[in-house]
């Protein structure tokens, strides 16, 4: 199975600030990835998708980049809004997998 | 509206069988890969199970066994039929929608399994 590991688990940012979230596979999947936002008590929402393009909506503030092994996911400037776990998925592969999620908590 | 709406959550002694639903509407589930994706209480996504619109099936390995995804198609609804349920099983089970090979978007509101002796 694929095995995604996103660092950090856990970051402290102010508003304003950027922020880089790191995803790293644990074998090429090209850019067959996803990247998704979850609040408390709600349900995933689609950022991402194939590394690097953003999903319709999403606002421009959010970019992802990589391929193969290493994908970023980066924030340019944090919103109030954006304070939430990030998760980033592979789709080349069976099984699905998920990160283990990254909390953006409220420095 | 395209939705997707789970039901048949609840609370399950260890080793007991749970069938969850989840009904397609404004789309055809025999023309998309459907899967089944659990989140354990304060923990991340885990994906289970998935049908493609052929009908072949794909499992995770901590459920591959015990859980048989399956679909209706005149009822236009995917099932999760969990069979041995065990405490770990506990999660909020969402089914979602692939854009196959591309990223899972739609999602249900999810439906909560809770297995506890």
């Amino acid at each position: 199975d694929i095995q995604l590991t996103q660092s950090p688990s856990f970051l402290s940012a102010s508003v304003g600030d950027r922020v880089t979230i790191t995803c790293r596979a644990s074998q090429g999947i090209g850019t067959y990835l996803a990247w998704y936002q979850q609040k408390p008590g709600k349900v995933p929402k689609l950022l991402i998708y194939a590394a690097a393009t953003l999903q319709s909506g999403v606002p421009s503030r959010f970019s992802g980049s990589g391929s193969g092994t290493e994908f970023t996911l980066t924030i340019s400037s944090l919103q109030p809004e954006d304070f939430a776990t990030y998760y980033c998925q592979q789709l080349i592969f069976f099984p699905r997998t998920f990160g283990q999620g990254t909390k953006v908590e409220v420095k | 509206e395209v939705r997707l709406v789970e039901t048949g959550g609840g609370v399950m002694r260890p080793g007991g069988s749970l069938r969850l639903s989840c009904a397609a509407s404004e789309f055809y589930v025999s023309e998309n890969y459907v899967s089944w994706v659990r989140q354990a209480p304060g923990k991340g996504l885990e994906w289970v199970s998935g049908i493609f619109s052929g009908g072949g099936t794909s499992d995770s390995d901590a459920v591959r066994g015990r859980f048989t995804i399956s679909r209706d198609i005149p009822k236009n609804t995917v099932y999760l039929q969990m069979n041995s349920l065990r405490a770990e099983d506990t999660a909020v089970y969402y089914c979602a929608r692939e854009r196959l090979g591309y990223f899972f978007d739609l999602w249900g509101q999810g439906t909560l399994v809770t297995v506890s002796s």
